[in-house]
């Protein structure tokens, strides 16, 4: 069975510019998060799709960045435009179900800088 | 917010040495306490996940408990080998309010174990 992939593995853009980052989820599984970890600090839940709708996107940092699942399948992450502080690595996982004895698996990160 | 504190941050090993690390997570509300292997660079890979007051889990030479009264787990590794390097996430799962689950990850022990 495939994990989660994660595109593009690394993405270096200049600060304004756009990058768009996208998720395949374990197929079968409907419930999708995004989380994200800046350097030294903690992995941060961002939000979360069951099929191809927003359950929880209550981490989203601001209005620069917009995720969309449509068809409930993969996912894309867009932030629009880029600041120094959105560098990080942003992470995807899925799950079965959303109830908190599920695993989440993770895909292995798209790490992006911005300069 | 939602404290949830690892320690120690760092810690290096012989080869065959045993060792232990804390995970301190709030008492209150628990659902779940989830632990994470993650090597850079690789998907953060499931360990255990732990719902109930004195549960212990094991998986080969690792092994968890669980004091949800206390509000703490501790993650064990016996006989600890080189390719047992990594960092080792403990994340605290609970309910957002908005029909969702959400992770609250704590910044990880690194362990390097020396050949």
């Amino acid at each position: 069975e495939a994990g989660v992939t994660q595109f593009p593995s690394h993405s270096v853009i200049e600060k304004g510019q756009t990058v768009t980052l996208r998720c395949d989820p374990i197929s079968g599984h409907d419930n999708l998060y995004w989380y994200r970890r800046v350097m030294g600090k903690e992995i941060k839940f961002l939000l979360h799709f069951v099929k191809e709708s927003k359950q929880d996107e209550s981490g989203m940092p601001n209005n620069r960045f917009l995720a969309e699942r449509t068809g409930g399948t993969y996912s894309t992450l867009k932030v629009q435009p880029a600041e120094l502080e959105d560098s990080g690595v942003y992470f995807c996982a899925s799950s079965q179900g959303r109830g908190p004895y599920y695993e989440q698996y993770f895909g292995p990160g798209t790490r992006l800088t911005v300069t | 917010i939602l404290n949830v504190e690892q320690s120690p941050q760092s810690l290096h090993v012989q080869e065959g040495d045993s060792t232990n690390f804390t995970c301190s997570f709030p008492s209150s509300n628990f659902y779940a306490l989830h632990w994470y292997r993650w090597e850079t660079a690789k998907s953060p890979e499931a360990l255990f996940v732990m719902t109930l007051n004195g549960d212990e889990k094991k998986k080969g030479r690792i092994s968890a408990t669980l004091n949800t009264k206390e509000g703490y787990s501790y993650l064990y590794i016996k006989g600890s080998q080189p390719e047992d390097s990594a960092t080792y996430l403990c994340a605290f799962m609970f309910d957002s309010g908005a029909g969702s689950y959400q992770l609250t990850f704590g910044k990880g022990t690194k362990l390097s174990v020396i050949p």
